[in-house]
């Protein structure tokens, strides 16, 4: 079974600390990962993309990476703020699973000032 | 990118009603889908939602419960029928553009939808 997993699940550090997020999936046959946010009660913000081909995508404070033959990307957070505070979300389109985002559990991020 | 709003944002809605939750694109999508997100959980695909065919349901969900219309290619309709409390959840309305899969996926805002 193709699965996606998000470890930590929840996570707080205090203001100004880079951190890392770790999403892990089943199998390396992958079209891309997207990396998502979701404060509470509110729908998904897209973050970053990486397609299969790439080993990394950078936005702001943000970095996300990709290798595929381990089953892992990592999202890293610099200098983090209050404001991060949200549930990160991972998740995969599978080769065969047409464009359906299969998605991890979440990483629950509390950064505290 | 693509902006995608969903009505409404949140309903308190009586068991055995219906609820028909819209999502409207601001751009010519090729995909759409509509998730669940039920408390505390991450987000389960109920259905792809096909431009003028029936949509294509995913295991555990069955169009008699969730009715899904797409007329064209920026809107979609998901009703949840005969609710009951375990209908409780964030439905979420996602769309991705393009031919080709290595595409950005954008989500709406959700609806909560709280049944009692």
């Amino acid at each position: 079974k193709q699965e996606v997993t998000q470890i930590p699940a929840a996570l707080s550090v205090p203001e100004g600390e880079n951190l890392v997020l770790n999403c892990s999936f089943t199998d390396s046959a992958i079209y891309n990962l997207q990396w998502f946010r979701q404060d509470p009660g509110k729908g998904l913000t897209s973050l970053l993309l990486i397609q299969s081909s790439q080993r990394e995508q950078t936005s702001g404070r943000l970095n996300a990476s990709l290798d595929k033959s381990s089953g892992r990307s990592t999202l890293y957070i610099a200098a983090s703020q209050p404001g991060d505070s949200a549930t990160y979300l991972c998740a995969v389109i599978w080769v065969q699973a047409g464009n359906m985002l299969t998605f991890g559990g979440g990483t629950r991020l509390m950064v505290k000032p | 990118s693509a902006v995608i709003s969903q009505k409404p944002s949140r309903d308190i809605c009586q068991r055995g009603t219906s609820l028909t939750i819209q999502c409207q694109v601001d751009s010519q999508v090729t995909m759409m889908f509509w998730y669940r997100q039920q408390p505390g959980q991450s987000l389960t695909l109920i259905a792809t939602a096909n431009q003028g065919s029936e949509a294509t349901y995913e295991s555990g969900f069955v169009i008699d419960k969730f009715p899904i219309s797409r007329p064209n290619l920026t809107f979609s309709t998901l009703t949840v029928s005969n609710m009951s409390p375990e209908d409780s959840s964030i439905y979420l309305c996602s769309g991705a553009g393009g031919a080709f899969k290595n595409t950005e996926a954008f989500f709406g805002q959700g609806t909560r939808l709280t049944v009692v």
